[in-house]
């Protein structure tokens, strides 16, 4: 089945640091990525959608020069969160789609973000 | 604006009962629906796909229905257990997925 890796899992820092996480497709080609942010107890929301070799497209309220989104190749998106603060801390999930082949979304195990 | 709502918020069952969760949706204009289970802490485990032509969906122990007309999907667990204690999402694609608020299901022995 279609595998979707995303590191790191869980990672801590400091107020003002910037944080990238990873999410690869590891069998199958993702045209598609989307990036999700959960709140606790909360509901998976949006945050933007990437296609390989094109800028992300942001949903409303989503602010882009916080939440730097590269899909440079059609196996790899990242996600930096830039110059983080404690109200970033939220659970990050990201999916991958390839949608040539018209196929569902695979998602990742998801990165545990906690900034002190 | 596409609202998808879940119903219960929450479910404490003892094991061997059967279970209906409930997922309603506001705009009919759908590729499809999708079931999600999550565990705390965890990612998604996608459980069953239904097309938007589709009725319905089985895979052994659940039954997911689509009803697009009336905006309402269900999810059947049958006999259920312990190990199917987690979170259940349903999501509908309309070229992106919108996730409903989810259920969390707890099953005791």
């Amino acid at each position: 089945g279609a595998v979707v890796s995303q590191h790191p899992s869980w990672v801590i820092c400091k107020s003002g640091t910037s944080v990238k996480i990873e999410c690869r497709s590891l069998d199958f080609q993702a045209t598609t990525m989307f990036w999700y942010r959960q709140f606790p107890k909360q509901s998976l929301m949006l945050m933007a959608t990437s296609n390989e070799g094109s800028k992300a497209t942001y949903e409303q309220g989503v602010e882009k020069d916080k939440f730097l989104i590269n899909h440079a190749s059609l196996t790899l998106s990242t996600l930096t969160v830039t110059s983080a603060h404690p109200e970033d801390s939220s659970f990050y999930i990201c999916s991958a789609q390839d949608r040539l082949l018209d196929q569902p979304q695979h998602f990742g195990d998801g990165t545990r973000l906690s900034i002190l | 604006k596409q609202e998808v709502t879940q119903i219960p918020a929450a479910l404490s069952v003892p094991e061997g009962e059967n279970l209906v969760l409930n997922c309603s949706f506001t705009d009919s204009a759908i590729y499809n629906l999708q079931w999600f289970r999550q565990d705390p802490g965890k990612g998604l485990t996608s459980l069953l796909l239904i097309q938007s032509s589709q009725r319905e969906q089985t895979s052994g122990r659940l039954n997911a229905s689509l009803d697009k007309s009336s905006g309402r999907s269900t999810l059947y667990i049958a006999a259920s257990q312990p190990g199917d204690s987690a979170t259940y999402l349903c999501a509908v694609d309309t070229d992106k997925l919108i996730f409903g608020t989810g259920t969390r299901l707890q099953v005791f022995p």
